[in-house]
């Protein structure tokens, strides 16, 4: 039982290019989630899934999009990577009998 | 909107001694209320929640936190740290909409632990 997965653990990008985060869970959660960190910054969300199929935004949605095709895959794109978009980002998934979100082990993002 | 507040940067004490992290929140009804830690490099690990009832609750790691409505906090204890405590540790106020559920973090407190 692997949890939550997260493709990949490092990247670096360059300005203006565009890349995918994957973001998979074996536990059949209906919820998802991905999360940025920064210092000093706590965990702000970015956007989340209640569902196959459906997305909403989170507090700093901007310069992202999502797709949540499959339940147990979320993906985040970033359609043209800035500096400010370098972080950390991690995924979170939680089933609807409980309140505990499980979170994956992050992808560390450069953009230079 | 809910928000939560960690006051305390950085927290530093001695394997052995005892360990209070804070924690303030604001949300107009009833919180749901997360304790989470976060070894280097890691992602985030639940060490304890409370939704409903006993504002004494206990968590995972010999860790406990305490509701109290009237001051609006949720503080982290433990009586007795350990070296492998030393971890990053964050506090979230949790609301519903419309079904999901949308927690707030706070900062984070990070422990150091002297031996």
């Amino acid at each position: 039982n692997a949890g939550v997965t997260q493709t990949p653990k490092f990247r670096v990008l360059k300005t203006g290019q565009s890349m995918t985060l994957l973001c998979a869970q074996d536990m059949n959660h209906e919820y998802m989630y991905w999360y940025r960190q920064d210092p000093g910054m706590g965990l702000r969300l970015i956007h989340y899934s209640v569902g196959e199929g459906t997305t909403a935004k989170g507090e700093v949605p901007d310069g992202y999009n999502v797709s949540r095709l499959k339940k147990q895959n979320f993906l985040l794109g970033l359609e043209s990577a800035a500096p400010s978009q370098t972080s950390v980002y991690f995924c979170a998934s939680r089933g609807t009998s409980t309140d505990t979100q499980y979170f994956g082990p992050g992808t560390r993002l450069t953009v230079l | 909107a809910q928000s939560v507040t960690q006051p305390d940067i950085h927290i530093t004490v001695s394997e052995g001694a005892s360990l209070e992290l804070r924690c303030n929140y604001s949300y107009g009804a009833t919180p749901y209320l997360f304790w989470y830690v976060q070894s280097p490099g890691q992602g985030l690990q639940l060490l304890l929640k409370y939704f409903s009832g006993d504002t004494l609750v206990q968590g995972i790691k010999g860790f406990e936190a305490e509701f109290k409505r009237s001051q609006s906090s949720f503080n982290l204890r433990k009586p007795s740290v350990h070296w492998s405590d030393a971890a990053e540790y964050f506090c979230a106020v949790g609301a519903r909409a419309g079904g999901s559920y949308i927690p707030t973090f706070g900062r984070g407190t990070s422990l150091i632990v002297h031996p």
